[in-house]
């Protein structure tokens, strides 16, 4: 699978779009980009995922570039209990392995 | 629906004594994968299972850490003669299997050994 890339770091103004950057230049055409999040010391919880369309869902939107070497999570309307460690991960269609967790962004949502 | 179910939510051993880890992956789901977190680290893959096999141990320690996913059941990590270094959250998650490869993980279980 291949290695991703995340600022360790972000704040964002509660209300405001939150947007979160991973890079992940040497993404296979097969492999999917996957987020979760992790609040405070409880389960990581899945966000979303996509292949090269931009997706969205009822938590967040996932936007990747055309050629498909970086994505961005935005969450739109950040709220206090958005602060958390989220992960990009990237990972084979298919797959039924394991995901490799980074460190992740750290992502703190002020008031 | 419920989500997967990890018990207990938190475990006290002392050193030597034996950690048994529940796991109970959400209705449907036949695949089960085990991580654990070390404090302040990231999640660290241990093992994955389907009922009645294990597909991919590379992440478990060589001792006293085995696991099993029975017929009928949760999957059970289970921890021998524990030791200090073994304090950490374990988290389990469950995945459909096949083409529907999302994980979706349990609350953790902290293991605190004395």
């Amino acid at each position: 699978d291949a290695k991703t890339t995340q600022p360790p770091s972000m704040d964002c103004a509660e209300g405001r779009a939150a947007n979160l950057p991973c890079n992940h230049s040497t993404i296979s055409g097969n492999e999917y980009v996957y987020w979760y999040r992790q609040i405070h010391s409880q389960g990581p919880q899945y966000i979303i995922h996509g292949l090269k369309n931009n997706e969205t869902n009822e938590m967040a939107s996932l936007i990747i570039t055309e050629d498909r070497k970086s994505s961005t999570l935005i969450l739109p309307h950040a709220t206090l209990r958005d602060t958390a460690v989220y992960y990009c991960i990237v990972r084979a269609g298919g797959s039924q392995g394991n995901l490799i967790f980074g460190k992740g962004t750290k992502l703190s949502v002020k008031p | 629906n419920a989500g997967v179910m990890q018990n207990p939510r938190h475990l006290v051993r002392r050193r030597g004594q034996e950690a048994r880890l529940r796991c109970s992956p959400m209705k449907g789901h036949s695949h089960v994968y085990w991580y654990r977190q070390l404090p302040e680290e990231g999640l660290k893959f241990m093992v994955y299972l389907q009922k009645e096999n294990i597909i991919d141990e590379s992440g478990m320690p060589k001792e006293r850490f085995s696991a099993e996913f029975p017929k009928e059941g949760p999957s059970i990590l289970r921890i021998q003669q524990v030791v200090r270094g073994d304090s950490a959250a374990y988290f389990c998650a469950s995945s459909p299997g096949l083409a529907a490869d999302t994980q979706y993980f349990g609350p953790g279980t902290r293991l605190t050994v004395l």
